[in-house]
């Protein structure tokens, strides 16, 4: 079955530690996306990828990494410099041609 | 930049009942797409809208992409609980320099049994 894995489903992190979150997808799609969603706030795009090797700030970069070293594989590492991470991840990716996203199921952070 | 407003923010609404929620904009777009989301999960695709005047129907859904292509709007029919999650549009900007989606901010939907 084609499709996106985000791991862990939740992710607990102290204070002042960084985080990385793994999106995989096997459905051979060109477009990566990183979403950060909040209660009552929507979708906030982080940063998204068009292709291997290649990545771009969207809304609320400030805080977070990423990379794209492989087609699969997207994943986004949430600093110490965020200064408020907690929040629900989610991860998308889209076929060339389409303008529809598949998203992952998300992972939810939190910071104790 | 390209913004959706999406309303209502928020519906209560009865088992059985009809509901109507949409999305509008003040630049046109080329694709209206419906997205929803069950609590804990990702969105997943309702309904795509390629044409302006295009009415498609999923099951007990139904949505528009407007004749202005500023708009869009879903109906959802005989309301089931299951029907209880958040409801995003989003949109396809013709001159986004991307395939980006705008997306609107949501319409979370409460079902009573």
């Amino acid at each position: 079955d084609g499709g996106i894995t985000q791991s862990p489903k939740y992710l607990f992190r102290k204070e002042g530690q960084n985080v990385t979150l793994s999106c995989e997808q096997n459905l051979n799609h060109d477009a990566m996306y990183w979403y950060r969603q909040d209660p009552g706030q929507g979708l906030r795009l982080i940063y998204y990828s068009q292709i291997v090797n290649d990545f771009q700030k969207g809304d609320i970069a400030e805080g977070y990494s990423v990379s794209r070293e492989k087609k699969e594989s997207f994943p986004l590492t949430v600093t110490s410099a965020q200064k408020n991470p907690t929040a629900f991840y989610l991860c998308a990716t889209q076929g060339a041609g389409h303008y529809g996203y598949t998203f992952g199921s998300g992972t939810r952070l939190t910071v104790v | 930049g390209q913004q959706l407003n999406q309303s209502p923010q928020s519906m209560f609404i009865q088992e059985g009942e009809d509901v109507s929620m949409n999305c509008t904009s003040s630049s046109i777009f080329n694709t209206w797409l419906w997205y929803k989301q069950d609590p804990g999960e990702g969105p997943v695709l309702l309904i795509a809208l390629y044409k302006a005047g295009e009415l498609t129907s999923n099951g007990r859904l139904t949505a528009q992409f407007g004749i202005t292509r500023k708009d869009s709007f879903l109906n959802i029919s005989a309301s089931i609980p299951s029907d209880v999650g958040i409801y995003f549009c989003a949109g396809h900007h013709p001159q986004g320099g991307s395939e980006k989606l705008v997306f609107g901010k949501g319409t979370k939907l409460t079902v009573n049994p």
